[in-house]
């Protein structure tokens, strides 16, 4: 069975220090990767999204970057990080030419 | 653009009582509906989902139709329980290139009383 594992669980940073946060997916083969931020109350916003190694699609504009250096490996970057940062961050994967995604635990991120 | 609209929360109830949790939906073409489950301090999980006009998605006793006539996708169950209480998104997906994309509503917090 397909498994998901995001770390750390929760991260305490400070305002201009950088972030890497990972993702990685186990049981399956060429996923499709997704990240999602989750605001405090709020829904959740598609941040970037890879259909395959190196290759990176980004939804929203802003300070942060994705990254996929192995097929199962998907990583969340910024250089600087700013209040507005803070929230929940989910990772996906799902199939090619299919509708469901499956969600990994989360990263809570707190930037004070 | 394609969008979700669900009713908005906190809903409490007393275990036993029956659920239901609107959700509206704008879309071009035939999207496939999910309803997505998030306890608390946890990712989300998918609770169950149709994929055309008509299909009834069930598990755990929950169940929604996909009505294509009202672009509804209630989220229904007869009897809640206490481990029930989470917050429910109503999501829609289309394929978008070769990875599916998929639009949240804002989500509904649901309490349930013992």
């Amino acid at each position: 069975s397909q498994t998901i594992h995001q770390w750390p669980a929760t991260l305490v940073q400070p305002v201009g220090s950088p972030l890497s946060l990972e993702c990685t997916v186990e049981g399956t083969s060429n996923p499709n990767l997704y990240w999602y931020r989750q605001a405090a109350g709020r829904g959740l916003q598609l941040l970037f999204y890879s259909v395959g190694i190196g290759q990176i699609s980004s939804e929203v504009p802003q300070n942060l970057s994705a990254s996929r250096p192995q097929d199962r490996q998907f990583i969340l970057s910024s250089k600087k990080l700013l209040l507005s940062d803070s929230g929940f961050y989910l990772c996906a994967w799902g199939l090619a030419g299919t509708y469901e995604q499956y969600f990994g635990p989360g990263t809570r991120l707190t930037v004070t | 653009g394609n969008s979700v609209t669900q009713m908005e929360g906190p809903v409490t109830l007393s275990e036993e009582a029956f659920l239901t949790i609107n959700c509206t939906y704008t879309a071009t073409g035939y999207p496939s509906l999910f309803w997505y489950v998030q306890y608390p301090g946890e990712g989300l999980q998918l609770l169950l989902k149709a994929t055309k006009a008509d299909d009834k998605g069930s598990n755990k006793g929950f169940e929604a139709t996909y009505r294509k006539e009202t672009t509804s996708f209630h989220l229904e169950k007869g009897s809640v329980q206490v481990s029930d209480s989470a917050v429910y998104f109503c999501a829609l997906s289309s394929q978008y290139s070769s990875a599916s994309k998929i639009i949240f509503g804002s989500g509904t917090r649901l309490s349930i009383r013992p």
